[in-house]
C-alpha cells in the first residue's frame, strides 16, 4: 500500500469554486511538500510544511498540516483555469534516514472548467 | 538564479542500449536526487548524491547507476534498457542535507522523457 495517500484522485470543478485535496501518511511525517505538475513536465514547488498546525498560503492556495492525523490539506479558493494540473504531496518520513529522499503520493488531477 | 536543468529533454532509445542523463543543480546546492515517474508507479526515488557520495538508493536494479561531480552536477546511467524503463526522469536539488533540518526545500528540474522502443 502507498505510504502517502492522496484524495481525490481526480477533480473537475467549475471556475470560481473552492476545492480541497488531502494527503494522508501511514507513517510519521518529517516535512510535507506540495508540488504542482503540468502533464509531462517538472514539479513546481508550492509550499513546505514542517510543524503540526502550520498553515501557509500563496495567492489563492492554502496548505495545512495536522501532525496528529499525519495529514495535510491543500485548499484552492476561487479556482481558475491556471490552477489546472496534477497536485502532488511529497514527504520525508521519520526514520527514513538523514537523506533528502521524498516519498510521493499518487497525485490529484485537477481540471477547472471555464 | 537559474533553476535545475536537465539534458536532454527527450530521448528515444531501443532495448538493450544504454543512456546517460544529466542534471545541473541550482548553484550552491550540494544534494541531487533522481526520481522516475511512470503512470503505473508514480514518482519513485532512485538515488541521492551529496558532495559526490551516494547517500541513499531506491529499490531499482543495478542497471540504474549515478554519480556526482565536484561541481555538484550529476549524471544517471541506465544500461541494457528495457521497455519498462520508459518514463519521465526527474532530478531535484537541495542546498543542505536533511540532517541540517528543513530550512530549505527541494526543487525539481523539467525532466528527461525517455522512450524505449
Amino acid at each position: 500500500s502507498q505510504e502517502l495517500e492522496q484524495s481525490p484522485q481526480s477533480l473537475i470543478v467549475q471556475e470560481g469554486k473552492n476545492l480541497t485535496i488531502n494527503c494522508t501518511s501511514s507513517k510519521t511525517l518529517y516535512g510535507l511538500y506540495w508540488y504542482k505538475q503540468k502533464y509531462g513536465e517538472g514539479l513546481i514547488f508550492l509550499m513546505m510544511l514542517q510543524k503540526g498546525g502550520e498553515e501557509k498560503s500563496h495567492e489563492k492556495i492554502t496548505a495545512k498540516l495536522d501532525e496528529k492525523k499525519q495529514q495535510s490539506s491543500l485548499h484552492i479558493t476561487a479556482s481558475q483555469p491556471s490552477h489546472a494540473g496534477i497536485y502532488l504531496c511529497g514527504a520525508h518520513l521519520r526514520g527514513g534516514g538523514a537523506t533528502n529522499k521524498l516519498i510521493f503520493g499518487t497525485g490529484t488531477l485537477l481540471a477547472v472548467q471555464p | 538564479k537559474a533553476g535545475v536543468t536537465q539534458t536532454p529533454r527527450y530521448l528515444i532509445k531501443t532495448r538493450g542500449q544504454q543512456v546517460t542523463l544529466s542534471c545541473s543543480p541550482i548553484s550552491g546546492h550540494r544534494s541531487v536526487s533522481w526520481y522516475q515517474q511512470t503512470p503505473g508507479q508514480g514518482l519513485q526515488f532512485l538515488f541521492e548524491y551529496f558532495s559526490e557520495t551516494q547517500r541513499n538508493k531506491g529499490n531499482f536494479p543495478g542497471r540504474f547507476s549515478g554519480r556526482q561531480f565536484s561541481n555538484s552536477r550529476s549524471e544517471m546511467n541506465v544500461s541494457t534498457l528495457e521497455l519498462g524503463d520508459s518514463a519521465l526522469y526527474l532530478c531535484a536539488s537541495r542546498k543542505l542535507a536533511l540532517s541540517r533540518g528543513l530550512t530549505d526545500t527541494q526543487y525539481f528540474g523539467p525532466g528527461t522523457r525517455l522512450t524505449v522502443l
